[in-house]
């Protein structure tokens, strides 16, 4: 298909394990980015990828939450030692890079930490 | 900090009648996006409104943009079930996005 894919859909795993999202975004998009969607809340910015370059990784809630998009396409987010506050949506959106045009966001992971 | 609040959070319309959705943000954002959030889906654009003054739209709804008062509407005209979904707005700090809390409409017969 043509949009965002994320994988996988649903991940459950228990407090204190390692876990990875991936985010394959629309090809040609430069500009990547992951946001974290609690339920009934609007998503919150984690981390934002131009190319392979991370510009800007305000966002993450603390040094267990890495991301890389090591060749450009393809972006990991990994949270290492998990804990429950970690369960949420986590959502991926790639772009053009312009500002004028919309971010395209995948179906995203819905992570649940046991 | 760019803060983005929508109100109201929930809203229950009869089919057929209008309303309108409010998002304020509180530092000057130079980009303002609208997206649908139908339940356990993902974000659809539905608007970018790029200037003072920009106004969109796209059957039942138009969105509109006033960057001096730091807000945006989305009015729905003539509400059909299908609308039914949670709206968030989103303005633009550099390039990430900081969006509101939603609001949920629910449309009925």
């Amino acid at each position: 298909g043509a949009g965002v894919s994320q994988s996988p859909r649903y991940k459950v795993a228990k407090r204190g394990q390692d876990v990875a999202l991936r985010c394959d975004p629309i090809s040609g998009h430069v500009s990547l980015f992951w946001y974290q969607q609690a339920l009934g809340q609007g998503p919150e910015f984690l981390t934002y990828f131009q190319n392979e370059a991370q510009l800007d990784k305000s966002g993450l809630p603390s040094d267990r939450f890495f991301a890389e998009r090591p060749e450009g396409s393809v972006s990991t987010l990994k949270i290492q030692r998990t804990q429950q506050e970690d369960s949420a949506v986590y959502l991926c959106a790639s772009s053009r890079g312009f500002s004028d045009q919309p971010q395209h966001f995948g179906d995203g992971t819905r992570l649940s930490i046991l | 900090e760019l803060k983005v609040e929508q109100n109201p959070l929930f809203l229950s319309m009869q089919e057929g009648k209008n309303y309108t959705i409010y998002c304020n943000y509180s530092t000057t954002s130079d980009r303002l996006y609208w997206y649908r959030q139908d339940p356990g889906k993902s974000l659809e654009s539905l608007f970018v409104l790029l200037s003072n003054g920009a106004v969109k739209q796209e059957g039942r709804l138009m969105a509109s943009l006033d960057t001096k008062a730091r807000l945006s509407t989305l009015h729905i005209t003539a509400a059909v079930h299908d609308l039914s979904a949670t709206y968030f707005c989103a303005a633009r700090n550099t390039d990430k996005l900081i969006f509101g809390t939603g609001t949920r409409l629910q449309v009925f017969p």
